[in-house]
């Protein structure tokens, strides 16, 4: 088992939808949660961190369960340009050391 | 430059040639991590330097990989002996600790191709 588990995906929603991915992680003593985007052939780029109490950017909402080692991204009316893989990201330390990535989700979002 | 720069891009090579990609990290970042990228796959960690001290190397597959960092600045790594599934893209990642915990600033990557 991966110490990072995804939803499979890929979604394929119209513009305006809103999307939710979910993110597993099996290590409890992890300390910091991320999500990063990557574009076709691109390097990965953080989007956004996950905080314990939830956090919102712009149309991009994170949320940590703890208790059930569990991480969401909700993307609310999609846009085209939100095509992109989705990585959540895990670490066990809160400023360095190694960060373990799940293999992604694969967001289209069609006209 | 102000982001983390990677060379060669793209790299052919054939099976048993050795091969050194480098890493040239955003200026100041004392962290430094490489992953490999293989298609349809997320990065997955190889190893990490803070300052010139390799402080996990816990990823690297075998022992034809060899990273350093000897100034604490460039990286290279290095891969001896070359085989077909060490085709990947190879990705470097700096990290300042003034920044807010944990983001990683990475470069666009070498894809290697092993023939």
């Amino acid at each position: 088992r991966k110490e990072v588990e995804q939803d499979p995906g890929p979604f394929n929603v119209p513009e305006g939808a809103t999307v939710a991915f979910n993110c597993t992680y099996s290590n409890s003593a992890s300390q910091s949660f991320f999500w990063y985007r990557q574009d076709c052939r691109k390097e990965p780029k953080l989007l956004m961190s996950v905080y314990s109490s939830g956090n919102e950017d712009g149309r991009f909402t994170a949320q940590l369960n703890r208790a059930s080692q569990y991480i969401s991204l909700l993307i609310r009316d999609s846009k085209l340009s939100d095509s992109a893989t989705y990585l959540c990201v895990v670490n066990k330390d809160t400023n360095a050391g190694k960060s373990t990535f799940g293999d992604g989700t694969t967001l289209t979002v069609k006209p | 430059g102000a982001g983390v720069s990677q060379s060669p891009r793209y790299k052919v090579a054939k099976r048993g040639q050795d091969v050194a990609l480098r890493c040239d990290p955003i200026s100041g970042h004392v962290s430094l991590f490489w992953y490999q990228q293989a298609l349809g796959q997320g990065p997955e960690f190889l190893t990490y330097f803070q300052n010139e001290a390799q402080l996990d190397k816990s990823g690297l597959p075998s022992d034809r990989f060899f990273a350093e960092r000897p100034e604490g600045s460039v990286s290279t790594l290095k891969i001896q002996r070359t085989q077909q599934e060490d085709s990947a893209v190879y990705l470097c990642a700096s990290m300042s600790r003034g920044t807010f915990p944990g983001e990683l600033f990475f470069g666009e990557g070498s894809r290697l191709t092993v023939l």
